[in-house]
C-alpha cells in the first residue's frame, strides 16, 4: 500500500527548541509539500520541492526551513520554535500533472 | 492570483439527506479541481478530481462537475451517511511548475443518525 509517512502524530516542544518533522513517501514522487493545518484557515503551503535538494517558498516559511537530501524524505525544520508554530503538520506527495496529492497522516505539534 | 471559496460550515444534515457543498474558484486558464475528505484524525485523502470544462468527478457516491461558465466545482451526494461526516476540501491546480494546490478553508459535516 503506498503511503507518506510522518514520523510522529503527536508532538510536544519547549519554546526556543529545534524540532525537526520528518516525512517519507514511498511512490518515487518528485514533488514534496509541506502545510500547516489551522482552524478557520485551512491548509497553508510552507514549502515545497520539486525535486531533489531543490526547495521553494510557499505562503508562509518564515520561521521555518527544509531539507531534501533525497528524493523519498522532506524534512521540515523549526529553526527556534515558538508557541505560535502549535499546529497541524501534513505533509504530501505527487507526480507533475493532474494527480492530486497524497498525504501523510499529520503531526500535531504544540509549542509550551 | 488563484483562490477557492468553498461554503462556511459546519453542515448537520440527517442520515440519508442530500448533500450540497459549493466551491467557486478563481483562476487563470484551465486548472484543475479537487475534492479532498478529512476524517477525524486523518490526513487528506483524494475523493475526486475533474481535469477539464464539463468533466464530473465521482466517487463513493459523490459527485461534482467542472463548471468553467459559473466557475464553480459544487460536491453532491444524493444520500449521505454517518461514516460521510469529515471535514471536506476544495482545491485547484495548474499543470506548471510543482502544480501546487490552492485550498479552500474546508467546510465541516456532521451527519447524523
Amino acid at each position: 500500500d503506498v503511503k507518506v509517512t510522518q514520523s510522529s502524530r503527536y508532538l510536544v516542544k519547549r519554546t526556543g527548541e529545534k524540532v525537526f518533522l520528518e516525512c517519507v513517501q514511498d511512490m518515487d514522487h518528485e514533488n514534496m509539500f509541506w502545510y500547516r493545518q489551522d482552524p478557520g484557515l485551512g491548509l497553508r503551503l510552507i514549502y515545497f520541492s520539486y525535486d531533489v535538494k531543490m526547495k521553494e517558498k510557499g505562503d508562509i516559511p518564515e520561521g521555518y526551513s527544509v531539507s531534501r537530501e533525497k528524493k523519498e524524505r522532506f524534512s521540515l525544520i523549526l529553526e527556534s520554535a515558538s508557541t505560535n508554530q502549535t499546529s497541524m503538520y501534513l505533509c504530501a506527495s505527487s507526480f507533475p500533472g493532474p494527480y492530486g496529492y497524497t498525504f501523510g497522516s499529520g503531526t500535531r505539534l504544540t509549542v509550551v | 492570483g488563484d483562490s477557492v471559496t468553498q461554503m462556511e460550515g459546519p453542515v448537520t444534515l440527517s442520515e440519508e439527506a442530500f448533500l450540497t457543498i459549493n466551491c467557486t474558484y478563481t483562476a487563470t486558464g484551465y486548472p484543475s479541481l479537487f475534492w479532498y475528505v478529512q476524517y477525524p484524525g486523518e490526513g487528506l485523502q483524494l475523493l475526486l478530481k475533474a481535469t477539464k470544462a464539463d468533466d464530473k468527478g465521482s466517487n463513493k457516491g459523490f459527485e461534482a462537475t467542472y463548471r468553467k461558465e459559473t466557475t464553480s466545482f459544487h460536491l453532491e451526494k444524493g444520500s449521505v451517511q454517518v461514516s460521510d461526516s469529515a471535514v471536506y476540501f476544495c482545491a485547484l491546480s495548474h499543470l506548471t511548475g510543482a502544480n501546487n494546490l490552492f485550498f479552500g478553508t474546508g467546510t465541516r459535516l456532521t451527519v447524523i443518525p
